[in-house]
């Protein structure tokens, strides 16, 4: 059974401190990584890591993902109230549609 | 181009009682899936659907729970004879492809069961 497991559970910062969510995975035959926010409502997708070592970025986010030991992760730089979310993280398998198994996510907050 | 859309947004039940959830997918696209999150965690796929076909409902309880694709109208999940543990929200994604490229599965804004 495919398994990814988020670290932290739960987060609190204050504006403008960076912080480094992270993602262990466990999925046979593996295609892809991706990462969403979810803030009271829709999560909202952010990113989709195939490769190892290639760093993803939008703005102040950033990804990257490590195959050969199984995680990824995810930074936010300068950190605003408005990133206060569950950062979510979900793998995909190969021939699998986007039937994604998901983490239990991270809950950022961000204190003014 | 409108979103994912789910109706109803918060739904209440009585345990035994019926619940249905709707989920009209993006314009154009003909992958249906759904899942459920339970209070404090993650997603949890329970089935994906093409028009008129179930493809994979690895993820339903076997009782009580279907889904549905017609070919005209919305996706529908329905959960029969509720029970407090049904109480969750469940979310549709819709994409285009099968396996995107992009990683983009477009999420509704969930329907919120609450089964008294």
């Amino acid at each position: 059974e495919d398994k990814v497991v988020q670290s932290p559970l739960s987060l609190v910062v204050h504006e403008g401190d960076t912080v480094t969510l992270n993602c262990s995975y466990e999925v046979t035959n593996f295609r892809s990584l991706l990462w969403y926010k979810q803030e009271k409502k829709a999560p909202t997708f952010l990113f989709m890591l195939t490769s190892s070592g290639i760093e993803k970025k939008s703005g102040r986010l950033s990804s990257i993902l490590d195959k050969k030991e199984l995680f990824s992760i995810l930074n936010i730089t300068a950190t605003q109230t408005g990133d206060s979310a569950i950062y979510l993280c979900a793998v995909e398998r190969r021939n699998a549609g986007n039937m994604l198994t998901f983490g239990g996510g991270t809950r950022l907050m961000v204190k003014p | 181009n409108a979103g994912v859309m789910q109706n109803p947004r918060h739904l209440v039940r009585r345990r035994g009682q019926e619940a249905r959830l709707r989920c009209s997918p993006m314009k154009g696209h003909s992958h249906v899936y759904w899942y459920r999150q339970l209070p404090e965690e993650g997603l949890k796929f329970m089935v994906y659907l093409q028009k008129e076909n179930i493809i994979d409902e690895s993820g339903m309880p076997k009782e009580r729970f279907s889904a549905e694709f017609p070919k005209e109208g919305p996706s529908i999940l329905r959960i029969q004879q509720v029970v407090r543990g049904d109480s969750a929200a469940y979310f549709c994604a819709s994409s285009l492809l099968l396996q995107t490229n992009t990683g983009e599965l477009f999420f509704g804004e969930g329907s919120r069961l609450t089964v008294l």
